[in-house]
């Protein structure tokens, strides 16, 4: 099975500020990586296809990048409704693996 | 709008089983890959299984594999999880999910809770 290991496993920031979410999986998976948001008590929302592709309404203070076997999420203009738990998975193949999680906080 | 809403959660003692129902709608459910996540309380997102859009392929992860089955009925716009011989490891709220790969894609359920205790 493909690992994903992210980090950090926590963050503090502050509003207004810039921060990177790294995503390393255990073999090459191309661009076959998404991210997901969740915030306590709701269901996940998808943000990212195919490592870089910004899902359908999600604003554009998110990017992804990378490829192969690591990748990172960048959120920039921190807003208080952006404090979540983050988290990377691949589909490059079956178990679809999520990494652990990145809880930002303020 | 795309709606998902899974249904078929409860208590049940270990050994048991349980049917999940996922309804959808908003979307055209016969086009697209679904999936189910769980997530433990407390703990982080599990993919549990996935199904193409005519049911003919499917996947499981491995802790679930040969006791869970994932179908569908594109009449019914309806995605199904069959749990057998329910563990306690397996509580947690499972989440249905559209096909994330693609956009706009990647939507999700609110969730039903599945709790395994004696």
């Amino acid at each position: 099975d493909i690992q994903m290991t992210q980090s950090p496993s926590s963050l503090s920031a502050s509003v207004g500020d810039r921060v990177s979410i790294t995503c390393r999986a255990s073999q090459g998976i191309s661009n076959n990586l998404a991210w997901f948001q969740q915030k306590p008590g709701t269901a996940p929302k998808s943000l990212i296809y195919a490592a870089s592709s910004l899902q359908s309404g999600v604003p554009s203070k998110f990017s992804g990048s990378g490829s192969g076997t690591d990748f990172t999420l960048t959120i920039s203009s921190l807003q208080p409704e952006d404090f979540a738990t983050y988290y990377c998975q691949q589909y490059k193949s079956s178990p679809y693996t999520f990494g652990q999680g990145t809880k930002l906080e303020i | 709008e795309v709606q998902l809403v899974e249904s078929g959660g409860g208590l049940v003692q270990p050994g048991e089983s349980l049917r999940l129902s996922c309804a959808a709608s908003g979307f055209t459910f016969s086009s697209s890959w679904m999936h189910w996540v769980r997530q433990a309380p407390g703990q982080g997102l599990v993919w549990v299984s996935h199904i193409n859009t005519d049911g003919s392929t499917t996947n499981y992860a491995d802790s679930v594999k040969g006791r869970f089955t994932i179908s569908r009925d594109n009449a019914k716009n309806t995605l199904y999880l069959q749990m057998n011989s329910l563990r306690v490891g397996d509580t947690a709220v499972y989440y249905c999910a559209t096909s994330w790969a693609v956009s706009p894609g990647g939507y999700w359920g609110q969730g039903t809770l599945v709790t395994v205790s004696s």
